[in-house]
């Protein structure tokens, strides 16, 4: 069974731009959650989707959205980038259940110039 | 969710049992407890999570208090490549799949 697939794995970007980022989640999962990972802030949660509706929601701001599609493969956009979002992004997908753990992809290193 | 209180690193020599601490005195009836490990530069990979009972699966064994206010997780022959940052997570039932990861423990393996 394939894993969550993220990409790219690595991207440079100018402040200002904006960037999208892919995940295709494991066969059959219908939730795909998103991270961001820094080495001051650690692991921060910024959003979860599950049957193309966003369930959870983190504490970024606007400039941060997502999106998932029917075949639950999921989006993330970052709109007007600052040299402080650089930072690994994960996404990991689960079936959305209760007690359900969560896959982690290797993550999309972006880095802001 | 609960906050969790872990060491902020530990040593293990390798082929001895590693057994990692975890507090969460403020866990509710109905939250569980997950652990997570990330070896650098990858996402992170699921271990294992419990309720109340202790459990065991292939790569390692939960143990948590009858009060429910601490575990530890056992890694039982650990080897070179367990060294990583292990997470303690305690997280709500119900809709809310949000997990809060904190700052973790990380263990490195000697040889």
């Amino acid at each position: 069974k394939a894993g969550v697939t993220q990409t790219p794995r690595y991207l440079i970007k100018t402040r200002g731009q904006q960037v999208t980022l892919s995940c295709s989640p494991i066969s059959g999962h219908r939730s795909v959650s998103w991270y961001q990972q820094t080495p001051g802030q650690g692991l921060q949660f910024l959003f979860e989707y599950f049957s193309e509706t966003q369930r959870n929601k983190g504490n970024f701001p606007g400039r941060f959205s997502g999106r998932q599609f029917s075949n639950s493969r999921s989006e993330m956009n970052v709109s007007t980038l600052e040299l402080g979002d650089s930072a690994l992004y994960l996404c990991a997908s689960s079936h959305g259940t209760e007690e359900n753990r969560l896959f982690f992809g290797s993550g999309t290193q972006l880095s802001v110039l | 969710d609960a906050k969790t209180t872990q060491p902020t690193s530990m040593d293990c020599a390798e082929g001895r049992a590693a057994n990692l601490p975890c507090n969460h005195s403020t866990i509710s009836g109905n939250e569980y407890v997950y652990w997570y490990r990330q070896i650098h530069s990858q996402g992170p990979q699921y271990i294992i999570h419990g309720l109340k009972n202790n459990e065991t699966n292939e790569m390692a064994s939960l143990i948590i208090t009858e009060d429910r206010k601490s575990s530890t997780l056992i890694l039982p022959h650990a080897t070179l490549r367990d060294t990583a940052v292990y997470y303690c997570i305690v997280r709500g039932g119900g809709s809310n799949y949000k997990l809060t990861f904190g700052k973790g423990t990380l263990l490195t393996v000697n040889p």
